[in-house]
């Protein structure tokens, strides 16, 4: 089954890239899907099957993903999207797994 | 839009079965698949089990012998039962769903179950 390993913190300055890794073995053969979580709110998708955005995500919102590693790229920080951010994959032995989420501080 | 709201009481007492509701509003529960998430104070989101749009059941191997997910189509929601509660079950419960299985369009808000006697 799949084990998800995301670093537990990111820093960035306002305007620069932030990039968020989710680990996994061959994770790049299967799909991931990101989710924001602000403080005491629920969870948003905001990139799902590696690199599509939803409706009202901004574009500066972006995904990777091959061999060990997808990647949640946020282009162009805005103070808005410090939060923790989170991978997930789902396949149908493991069934949905969550990375162990990253927190971005914008500084 | 679909919109979610969880239910259930705001407390539970170790060894006690942990009971929540799921209401969907805004479209058909059949349309979608159903599953509860969980997250303790200051930590990550452990999945725990959905249900399908067929009614199949798969739970989180780690809980398996305990939790229990419903579905009560004629009401429009679904429901978590966990038994055996300890402290370790305080958390965060949120009912989450999609229309495809692997990831979540929708989520409630959250409620925080503490155990405690």
């Amino acid at each position: 089954s799949f084990v998800l390993t995301q670093p537990p913190s990111v820093s960035v300055a306002p305007g620069k890239t932030a990039r968020i890794t989710c680990g996994g073995d061959n994770i790049g053969s299967t799909n991931v899907h990101w989710y924001q979580q602000k403080p005491g709110q629920a969870p948003v998708v905001v990139i799902y099957y590696d690199r599509d955005r939803p409706s009202g995500i901004p574009e500066r919102f972006s995904g990777s993903n091959s061999g060990n590693t997808a990647t949640l790229t946020i282009s162009r920080v805005e103070a808005g999207d410090e939060a923790d951010y989170y991978c997930q994959v789902w396949d149908s032995s493991s069934d949905y797994v969550f990375g162990t989420g990253t927190k971005v501080t914008v500084l | 839009q679909v919109q979610l709201q969880e239910s259930g009481p705001g407390l539970v007492r170790p060894s006690e079965t942990l009971s929540l509701t799921c209401t969907v509003s805004g479209d058909s529960i059949s349309n979608y698949y159903w599953s509860w998430i969980r997250q303790p104070p200051g930590k990550g989101l452990e999945w725990l089990g959905y249900i399908s749009n067929s009614g199949n059941t798969k739970y989180n191997p780690s809980l398996k012998s305990r939790v229990t997910i419903s579905v009560d189509t004629s009401k429009n929601h679904f429901s978590l039962r966990l038994t055996s509660v300890t402290a370790a079950d305080t958390a965060v419960y949120f009912c989450a769903g999609g229309v495809v299985l692997p990831f979540f369009d929708y989520w409630g808000q959250g409620t925080l179950v503490p155990v405690s006697s």
